[in-house]
């Protein structure tokens, strides 16, 4: 059981350039989310799923984008990278609300640097 | 936006010693858990645990949701319990919020 993966692990981006990270959840978890952790710090939300076809800004969007069009993958997109967006960003799925203990499961995180 | 605060901030222990880590927040929570993050960088969840006493191994959790607060155990400590502990709170169905961490580094 694969759990959450994603790609790619470590990533260098100069400034202007755009990607994409790619997460993946094998558990059937309606809930998917992206945070991003900089250095010293907790992490913070940037977007999140409630299910295929719907997203919603977490507390630091800007500069990224999300989409949800099948319950396993949930991309974020990062137009015109800029150094501040140098964090590392994990992934995460937890079950519909409600369920078994709501236990939230990360990925291992991507290393994105901007120069 | 609920705030979560996580105290002491960074703690260095001797091996065998017990700690007490805190994670305050600031609004009602439908739930709360317990992460450690290794020196490599990966989340483990510890502790699911919205109201009420979890104990495992060594590692126990309390939380009381009516004063706000959850305390994390950590008892005998070792060297492979040093990371980041993270609390992280259910706000809103289904949006977890995560403190700032404690750092622990338990030296042998």
């Amino acid at each position: 059981n694969a759990g959450v993966t994603q790609t790619p692990k470590f990533r260098i981006l100069k400034i202007g350039q755009s990607m994409t990270l790619q997460c993946a959840q094998d558990m059937n978890h309606n809930y998917m989310y992206w945070y991003r952790q900089d250095p010293g710090m907790g992490l913070k939300l940037i977007y999140y799923s409630v299910g295929a076809g719907i997203t919603d800004k977490g507390e630091v969007p800007n500069g990224y984008n999300v989409s949800r069009s099948t319950t396993e993958d949930f991309p974020l997109r990062l137009e015109l990278a800029a150094p501040s967006q140098t964090s590392v960003y994990f992934c995460a799925s937890s079950p519909f609300w409600g369920g078994s203990g709501n236990t939230i499961y990360f990925g291992e995180g991507s290393w994105l640097t901007v120069v | 936006g609920i705030q979560v605060e996580q105290s002491p901030p960074d703690l260095i222990l001797q091996e065998g010693a017990n700690s007490t880590l805190r994670c305050n927040f600031s609004d009602s929570v439908n739930n709360l858990q317990w992460f450690h993050q290794n020196p490599w960088g990966q989340l483990i969840n510890l502790f699911y645990i919205p109201s009420g006493t979890k104990q495992n191994g060594r590692l126990s959790a309390t939380t009381v949701a009516t004063e706000r607060y959850s305390l994390l155990y950590i008892s005998s400590s070792q060297t492979t319990d040093s990371g980041v502990y993270f609390c992280a709170v259910e706000y809103n169905f289904n949006k977890f919020y995560f403190g700032s961490g404690t750092k622990l580094n338990v030296k042998p």
